[in-house]
């Protein structure tokens, strides 16, 4: 089945821990990107990628870092998160060369940062 | 002015009843336009995209685009209380890989 995958699903810790949001999709896709999910803004984009060891800042990429060293995988990776980092996160894929901008979304991770 | 309006509602309707959420944008490069249906703590998927101004059908959905009012539109028929979501709308200047602009979504709740 053709799908995006996140780990964790759900995930509580406290400010400066610390974190890695994996991401995998098994589509052979060369664009991944990450998003925040936060009521009244939307969806904004943090990082994305065209092909492995090829990223990009999107429009929220302070307190973020990305890797893109496979091209399935896509780690989101949250070196000192603080309380304003408290989302739920997308992770998505789409191939480059396309009819449509789709992009297949992964099931989210709801982060809480105390 | 935002890039992308969209109403958050709820907008609330009963089983069976003609749908339309709208979105208007401000940035006139952009040229595909999508919509998305986010269930609750689910990922969004992709329902429709268009390209450029039109009307484009698939089943009892119906996107349009309106490029010189900067308006586009999705019409559901036949609402179902399965459609009950949110509906967010995309867009973008560029085909491929380009950055993705959201609205910020519109709650549907469709009644029995």
């Amino acid at each position: 089945e053709a799908q995006v995958t996140q780990n964790p699903r759900y995930l509580i810790t406290v400010t400066g821990k610390k974190l890695t949001v994996t991401c995998s999709q098994n589509m052979n896709h060369e664009y991944m990107s990450w998003y925040r999910q936060d009521p009244g803004l939307g969806l904004r984009q943090i990082y994305y990628s065209m092909n492995v060891e090829v990223t990009d800042k999107g429009d929220v990429p302070e307190g973020y870092k990305v890797s893109r060293k496979e091209k399935r995988n896509f780690p989101l990776i949250l070196e000192s998160p603080s309380p304003n980092q408290t989302s739920l996160y997308f992770c998505a894929s789409s191939p480059l060369r396309g009819s449509t901008d789709t992009q297949y979304f992964g099931p989210g991770t709801r982060l809480t940062v105390l | 002015q935002k890039e992308v309006e969209q109403d958050p509602g709820p907008l609330s309707v009963p089983e069976g009843a003609i749908v339309s959420l709208n979105c208007t944008y401000s940035n006139s490069a952009f040229q595909y336009f999508m919509w998305y249906r986010q269930y609750s703590r689910k990922g969004p998927e992709l329902l429709m995209y268009t390209y450029s101004s039109g009307n484009k059908e698939d089943g009892r959905f119906t996107a349009q685009v309106d490029k010189s009012s900067k308006y586009i539109s999705l019409f559901i028929r036949d609402s179902q209380p399965s459609d009950s979501a949110t509906y967010l709308c995309a867009m973008s200047a560029t085909s491929g890989y380009s950055t993705l602009t959201f609205g910020k979504g519109t709650m549907l709740l469709v009644s029995p």
